[in-house]
């Protein structure tokens, strides 16, 4: 357990689907992260927030939308997505953006998404 | 363009000692992280070097070399719970996160 819990753990949805993740976290941090994660590749960094407000969106398409309603839950709104969508989904979550192992990134067990 | 490299997968012996490398290049340096993940969970933080040098924690053990852009995981003593894929990422002068894409280790009895 590392204080970043994630549902669902696995998600299939068809391409006209509108589905949420969430995430909590339990460590009493200030920044959160929505990673995607696909087989041998790199994660790659979605979104991040600092203090609820959104600091980071990395060339995500419109279709994955971010909320974030306080420092504990990060929510990932997903709608109209594509088969090449389909990938492990992580949330992390630090004490802040300032870097440094006291800013070690922690991360929840991830959402399995399935595009049909 | 931002670039971290590691084997793709490598195979060690039960009781042994394997070396994972890292190379990196990237645009500024604030620290070099080693990750661990087993199949279906989280990553999960094992080391961070931002000096040269080497960092010991129990069985794990991380290098540094900033100018060689070079880092290696040295794990001693391998058991068959430390199957798993192993992650270097570099956090970069806008303090991101620059990952790698991941190392599988294997070990057999």
């Amino acid at each position: 357990e590392t204080g970043v819990t994630q549902t669902p753990r696995h998600l299939v949805m068809g391409m006209t689907n509108k589905k949420s993740l969430k995430c909590e976290q339990h460590l009493g941090h200030n920044a959160m992260y929505w990673y995607k994660q696909s087989a041998k590749k790199p994660l790659e960094l979605m979104f991040v927030y600092n203090f609820k407000e959104q600091t980071e969106n990395n060339s995500v398409p419109s279709r994955f939308s971010p909320e974030c309603p306080n420092s504990s839950h990060l929510f990932l709104h997903l709608h109209t997505l594509q088969p090449e969508d389909s990938a492990l989904y992580l949330c992390a979550s630090s004490p802040s953006l300032g870097g440094g192992e006291i800013d070690t990134q922690y991360f929840g067990p991830g959402t399995r998404l399935t595009v049909l | 363009g931002q670039n971290i490299d590691q084997p793709t997968e490598m195979t060690a012996t039960e009781g042994a000692i394997v070396q994972i490398n890292c190379t990196y290049q990237t645009s500024g340096f604030n620290g070099l992280f080693w990750y661990q993940q087993h199949a279906g969970e989280a990553p999960t933080f094992l080391s961070y070097n931002v000096l040269d040098g080497l960092e010991e924690k129990g069985r794990f053990s991380s290098f540094l070399s900033r100018s060689k852009g070079y880092s290696y995981l040295l794990l001693k003593e391998l058991q068959m719970k430390d199957s798993a894929s192993y992650l270097c990422a570099v956090l970069d002068s806008n303090y991101q996160l620059i990952w790698g894409a991941g190392t599988k280790l294997i070990i057999k009895p």
